[in-house]
């Protein structure tokens, strides 16, 4: 089974705190994404990556930023978080086809204090 | 991506059948229709996807209209477990990767014992 795994399931921060939420999958997938999740506001791709060092913004990338240093392994950095980042964060995972799955993490439900 | 359109709530009692409906008016000739759920607490899970033909896998079924404008996933024999707000999507198959799924706010199926 294809696992996706996030670093924490809750996570409480300061304002102006950085904060660092990694995603790591098992499946050997080429495209990783983070998307977050507010209620009635569904869930919004903040950004993605199809590959190993490269990122394209999604549609909500102001306040944060990337890093695939390796394939398994996709982290979104909030520079300096805000009380309007609090949110549910969701990663997931795909490989390229006709089909395309998309294989989500838990997810991390962050509040910025 | 073109547009979808689902009920917000549905609601099903155990054992019984379930049909939930989706609107794709401006679906086009490349477009692929998917299904996600997400139950609570936790990302969303692929369900089930097609393009023309009716689909059936070990979760669901798939019908879609002859003129493709409309689809419908249809859960058996409904359990307490598929309560849960479903997706419907419709993904473009460009060649290679198709990058973001756009989520909705879907339907939130409520199952009666």
């Amino acid at each position: 089974d294809v696992k996706v795994t996030q670093s924490s399931r809750y996570l409480v921060k300061r304002t102006g705190e950085k904060v660092f939420l990694e995603c790591v999958q098992d499946m050997d997938h080429e495209n990783m994404f983070w998307y977050r999740q507010d209620p009635g506001l569904g869930l919004r791709l903040i950004y993605f990556s199809y590959d190993v060092k490269m990122k394209e913004k999604g549609d909500i990338p102001e306040g944060y930023s990337v890093s695939r240093e390796k394939k398994e392994r996709f982290s979104l950095i909030l520079e300096s978080a805000s009380t309007n980042q609090t949110s549910m964060y969701l990663c997931a995972s795909s490989f390229p086809s006709v089909q395309e799955t998309q294989y989500f993490g838990p997810g991390t439900r962050l509040l910025v204090l | 991506d073109a547009k979808t359109t689902q009920p917000n709530s549905m609601e099903s009692n155990e054992e019984e059948p379930v049909h939930l409906p989706c609107n794709h008016s401006t679906i086009s000739g490349t477009d692929y229709i998917h299904w996600y759920r997400q139950l609570p607490s936790q990302g969303p899970e692929y369900v089930i996807h097609g393009l023309t033909s009716n689909v059936n896998n070990r979760m669901a079924s798939l019908a879609i209209a002859e003129d493709r404008k409309s689809s419908t996933l249809i859960l058996h024999r409904a359990t307490l477990r598929d309560a849960a707000v479903y997706y419907c999507i419709l993904r473009r198959y460009y060649g290679g990767s198709q990058g973001n799924l756009i989520f909705g706010k879907g339907t939130k199926l409520s199952v009666k014992p």
